[in-house]
């Protein structure tokens, strides 16, 4: 199976800072990855598609880029409503995995 | 409005059969790759398997065979989540979800169920 590593697994940010999410993936899936939100209670949330397509609807201080093995996830200017987990997925190989999540938490 | 509503919340004993729900509505179940995500309490998500329910093609996760069937009924846009024998370690949320480009085997998920919690214990 295609491993997938997000760095940092917790990451403490404050309203206004800009935050990198880091997923790594033990071979190269070209640009097929995905990034979600998911709150405490609630199902994950598609944001971005083939590593930089952003989701209708998803604001754009969000933005993806990567491609091969390495990926980030950027959120430019964070808002309260963005403190949540964040899961990367290749769905380049079968088994489609998921990253372990990385919880991003205020400071 | 693309929706997947999930049934109820489940309680059953080890060794117990179980079989979960996903009616979908809003666009044509039967040209959208649809799948199941695994999420145990407090951990990450796992992907279980996909079914086009067009001609009910599957894909599933080595991790998963044996304990669980992925199926779908076309005629009331219905994908399922069969267990054979449940175990304990089998507690814990499950989503289904849609793949975001139609007919197309590989995507993310864009829309999502509210999820099935299933409790095994005796």
């Amino acid at each position: 199976d295609i491993q997938m590593t997000q760095s940092p697994s917790t990451l403490s940010a404050s309203v206004g800072d800009r935050v990198t999410i880091t997923c790594r993936a033990s071979q190269r899936i070209s640009s097929w990855l995905a990034w979600y939100q998911q709150k405490p209670g609630k199902a994950p949330k598609l944001l971005i598609s083939e590593a930089s397509s952003l989701e209708s609807g998803v604001p754009s201080r969000f933005s993806g880029i990567g491609s091969g093995t390495e990926f980030t996830l950027t959120i430019s200017s964070l808002q309260p409503d963005d403190f949540a987990t964040y899961y990367c997925q290749q769905y380049n190989f079968y088994p489609f995995t998921f990253g372990q999540g990385t919880k991003l938490q205020i400071k | 409005e693309v929706q997947l509503v999930q049934s109820g919340a489940e309680v059953r004993k080890p060794g117990e059969s179980l079989r979960i729900s996903c009616k979908a509505s809003g666009y044509i179940f039967t040209t959208y790759w649809i799948g199941w995500v695994r999420q145990m309490p407090g951990k990450g998500l796992e992907w279980m398997g996909i079914i086009y329910p067009g001609d009910s093609d599957t894909r599933g996760n080595p991790s998963f065979q044996g304990q669980v069937t992925i199926s779908a009924d076309k005629s009331i846009s219905t994908a399922y989540l069969q267990f054979s024998s449940l175990k304990a370690s089998d507690t814990a949320i499950y989503y289904c979800a849609r793949h975001r480009l139609q007919a197309r085997e590989t995507a993310g998920f864009d829309s999502w169920g509210q999820g099935t919690l299933v409790t095994v214990s005796s």
